[in-house]
């Protein structure tokens, strides 16, 4: 079965600054896509990037950017020049060709200071 | 665009009660995928629902069941409710034959089982 860990659970970095988050996977599937969702206290999940694990390009979004890594299956994310609006939990996800159970993890709090 | 819809947006039932809830996908999308977030944690998958069909299921008992309907829409019911049952309740949609942008969600249903 496949598992996400976010092995941080709260983080804070000051506005405009670059912070990293964490997630490793485990899977037997070769074919599958990874997520990153964005949940404010609004409670509604915002993606805010995937990847193909069949592309080795990392993908980039604006200021959010993942370093995937299919052989050690870790798939961090990163946000440049933080803004106070990155405020938010936020969730690594994964999702099989094969299979429609979206798989998340925990979750990392994330606090934007000024 | 409508994104999607959950109704209602809080809960409250008594342990031993049933509860409906009611979700609408985003236009254009005819797949909807249920979640039960608890506490503190990342979403769970309930199942999943396509062309009036349950399609697919996450490890969640028989007391919670789900219908479509020809529009889409798609409702979770849950039975002989349980102070754990408590937990905010998603509702994703997508759309199949597309490309995988991940799921859109909704704003979720807050249920406090007393």
């Amino acid at each position: 079965a496949q598992t996400v860990t976010q092995s941080q659970p709260e983080m804070s970095v000051q506005e405009a600054e670059t912070v990293t988050l964490s997630c490793t996977y485990d899977t037997s599937e070769n074919n599958y896509y990874l997520f990153w969702y964005k949940q404010p206290p609004s409670r509604q999940m915002i993606l805010v990037i995937r990847q193909e694990a069949y592309k080795q390009q990392n993908a980039t979004e604006n200021r959010f950017s993942v370093n995937f890594q299919k052989a050690a299956k870790s798939f961090s994310l990163k946000i440049s020049d933080s803004q106070l609006g990155d405020t938010a939990m936020y969730f690594c996800a994964f999702l099989s060709y094969n299979n429609n159970d979206m798989r998340f993890g925990a979750g990392t709090r994330l606090t934007v200071k000024p | 665009d409508a994104g999607v819809t959950q109704s209602p947006t809080h809960l409250i039932k008594t342990r031993g009660q049933q509860v409906t809830l009611r979700c609408s996908p985003k236009s254009g999308h005819d797949t909807v995928s249920w979640y039960q977030q608890a506490l503190g944690q990342g979403p769970q998958f309930i199942f999943q629902y396509y062309e009036e069909e349950e399609r697919q299921r996450g490890n969640f008992p028989d007391r919670f069941s789900g219908h479509q309907f020809p529009n889409y829409s798609s409702e979770l019911n849950v039975n002989a409710l349980l102070l754990g049952d408590s937990a905010l309740y998603l509702c994703a949609s997508s759309f199949q034959g597309g490309d995988v942008y991940g799921y859109t969600f909704g704003s979720g249903t807050r249920l406090t089982v007393v």
